[in-house]
């Protein structure tokens, strides 16, 4: 069936750095995408939504761009810091917000 | 406000073994989801419910059963518990007042190991 996936499994950045995290749907009729943070030992966390009638959200410190031409999601986070490691999830949803489909998740590692 | 809270937080069962996997929230949402998530892996939808006393089915419920008897609890069952039960199993949350968003609020997972 159709799914979401990720590109990488791990990325490694200094701090400091911007970070890109990536995601690929392959599900055309995905009409929202949303991202969550999920660090060691908890409970997954949003952090920032789209809707498919937009191409760029930005947040504090994140920015979600989406390119529906490539079936594309990605993640920009400024100025990573040691606290932004964590495991990364893209989900998408069909309507509904009912059932999420949620990716398999990139690793973000921050040296200092 | 303590948000969605899970117990036990680990259990360790054998082979046949029964138990529930308690969750309760405190935000008066009316929508709420248990989750698995395997070893690298993202998360599983098991069952969802829109509201008290309606339940459904999600991706992966063979194994498991809900209900939901008040807005606040959905406990999730598990009978004749078998090692690919093994996982960690989130409970959610969502509200359907205001903006619509897919925003899920996560409790802090159970970590189950059925041997």
């Amino acid at each position: 069936g159709e799914s979401v996936g990720l590109h990488l499994p791990t990325l490694s950045v200094q701090e400091g750095d911007n970070s890109i995290i990536n995601c690929a749907y392959s599900n055309s009729a995905s009409d929202y995408f949303i991202w969550y943070k999920q660090e060691s030992g908890k409970g997954p966390q949003f952090i920032i939504d789209i809707r498919s009638n937009m191409d760029k959200r930005q947040g504090q410190r994140v920015t979600v761009l989406l390119n529906k031409t490539v079936k594309h999601l990605s993640l920009q986070i400024a100025a990573t810091q040691p606290g932004d490691s964590a495991v990364y999830f893209c989900a998408e949803n069909k309507g509904g917000f009912q059932k999420l489909v949620f990716g398999t998740g990139t690793r973000l590692l921050v040296s200092p | 406000n303590a948000g969605v809270t899970q117990t036990p937080k680990f259990r360790i069962l054998k082979i046949g073994q029964s138990m529930t996997l308690q969750c309760t929230q405190d935000m008066n949402h009316n929508y709420m989801y248990w989750y698995r998530q395997d070893p690298g892996m993202g998360l599983k939808l098991i069952y969802y419910s829109v509201g008290a006393g309606i339940t459904d089915k999600g991706e992966v419920p063979n194994g498991y059963n809900v209900s939901r008897s008040t807005t606040e609890d959905f406990p999730l069952r598990l009978e004749l518990a078998a090692p690919s039960q093994t996982s960690v199993y989130f409970c959610a949350s969502r509200s359907d007042r205001g903006r619509s968003t897919g925003e899920l609020f996560f409790g802090e997972g159970s970590r189950l190991t059925v041997l």
